[in-house]
């Protein structure tokens, strides 16, 4: 089936620092959504993305949806203690009525203060 | 505002017991609702999807059964548990191509 390829995998980082994290794919998405999941909870939604191009922000996170359509980025800025968690990429696939999501692998960030 | 609600937030079962994890959503009409599982430290699993009353597609043959038997409630069901059935069951709720997701439930299956 279908991938995201998420890269890092694994990031540290000083409090303070910028982040850039990407995710890719063999195929087309007409739209790309950015999660960030915290320990024992659910993916909170960060950022939807609906046109080829689009940069849009969220407080100190900026996504951006590539130009090709196969691929997206996520930054943080000047990032804080609680950014920590796994960050998460998806793209919906039209099927039988409905949209399936394909996730990518995640970003684990971990913030040293 | 919409919600969705799962419950019990934690379980911890024997193996061979029966589960039912039940999720709603509040604030909205006829959502597609799914049920995902996330192993630890993994990635999200989808395991069943749903575009209606009484409509279930199943993506992984398991142990596990879906049913929604109202509008805005999703239930995951097994009959007999195994080891492996242990993970952190995640519900969402999708309407045009944005989807939402509960708090989850962390399952312990011993």
């Amino acid at each position: 089936g279908q991938q995201l390829n998420q890269s890092p995998q694994s990031m540290f980082i000083q409090e303070g620092e910028d982040v850039s994290m990407n995710c890719t794919s063999s195929s087309i998405f007409n739209t790309w959504l950015w999660y960030k999941q915290d320990p024992g909870e659910g993916p909170v939604l960060l950022i939807a993305l609906y046109k080829a191009g689009e940069l849009t922000s969220n407080g100190r996170l900026t996504a951006q949806f590539g130009i090709t359509r196969k691929d997206s980025f996520l930054n943080i800025s000047a990032s804080i203690p609680s950014d920590v968690g796994i960050y998460f990429c998806a793209g919906p696939e039209r099927t039988s009525g409905t949209y399936k999501y394909i996730f990518g692998t995640g970003t684990r960030l971990k913030v040293l203060a | 505002s919409q919600t969705i609600h799962q419950w019990p937030a934690t379980l911890v079962q024997p193996v061979g017991s029966p589960l039912s994890l039940e999720c709603t959503v509040e604030g909205t009409s006829n959502p597609n609702l799914y049920w995902y599982r996330q192993a630890a430290g993994r990635g999200l699993q989808l395991l069943f999807y749903s575009v209606g009353i009484g409509q279930i597609s199943s993506e992984v043959p398991q142990n596990l059964s879906a049913s929604r038997p109202q509008d805005r409630q999703f239930i995951l069901s097994s009959k007999k548990l195994l080891l492996s059935d242990s993970g952190f069951y995640l519900c969402a709720w999708s309407v045009g191509m944005v989807q939402y997701f509960g708090p989850g439930t962390r399952l312990t299956v011993t």
